[in-house]
């Protein structure tokens, strides 16, 4: 079975600082990786994906994440954070091809400091 | 073009009561998806509609939850007789194909409180 841990509910960066939010996976089968952030009082958005080839992601928004099968990782990473970026943070993993269904890790929130 | 649009947007009931969720999906896409946040957990799948069908259901949680999809377009997410536990966020996604290479994209949600 699929599942996703994200280490750390609450993370805090100061404004300008480096956005590092962890996720690990475990999957059976070669993985669909996701970012979804959801910004308050608003929907779920992609961030980023991945699915087959290069295995450093861009995303919106300077986001991006870097597909690492040795560590089964899927950590989002952003260089210098503003205070736009304050939400909370989904990594997802499905099985692709074999099946749509998408398994969200519990989420973090990510807080800007001034 | 109109994104994933659900009603209502909050919904407050007393535990026994019947509640009916909507989930309008962008036009055009066949695959509707139903999740569910309950508080401080993660987002889980309930069911997947392809076009009018349920392709998977598995993650329905007990027969007191109905979902429907009537000619394929919106859906409806009817929990009867809700329970204190069925409080949580409702999430509809659509997507225009399967594979997992095509993006969901995601309703503001329903949050439904029973008490």
């Amino acid at each position: 079975a699929q599942s996703v841990t994200q280490l750390g509910s609450h993370v805090s960066v100061s404004e300008g600082a480096l956005v590092l939010l962890r996720c690990n996976y475990s999957s059976s089968v070669p993985p669909y990786l996701f970012w979804y952030v959801q910004y308050p009082n608003q929907g779920l958005q992609l961030l980023l994906k991945y699915t087959t080839g290069a295995t450093l992601v861009k995303g919106i928004n300077g986001f991006e994440a870097e597909f690492k099968k040795s560590e089964t990782s899927f950590h989002l990473t952003k260089p210098s954070a503003h205070m736009s970026d304050a939400a909370e943070y989904f990594c997802a993993v499905s099985e692709g091809n074999r099946d749509d269904k998408i398994i969200f890790g519990k989420g973090t929130r990510l807080h800007i400091l001034p | 073009e109109a994104g994933v649009t659900q009603f209502p947007s909050h919904s407050v009931i007393e535990k026994g009561q019947t509640v009916t969720l909507r989930c309008d999906p962008i036009s055009g896409h066949d695959n509707l998806y139903w999740y569910r946040r309950v508080m401080g957990k993660e987002i889980k799948f309930l069911l997947h509609f392809v076009k009018e069908s349920k392709q998977d259901e598995s993650g329905m949680p007990n027969n007191r939850f109905l979902a429907e999809r009537t000619g394929g377009t919106y859906s409806t997410l009817k929990v009867q007789p809700a329970e204190l536990e069925d409080s949580g966020v409702y999430f509809c996604a659509s997507s225009p194909a399967t594979g997992g290479n095509t993006e969901a994209f995601f309703g503001q949600g329903t949050r439904l409180t029973v008490v």
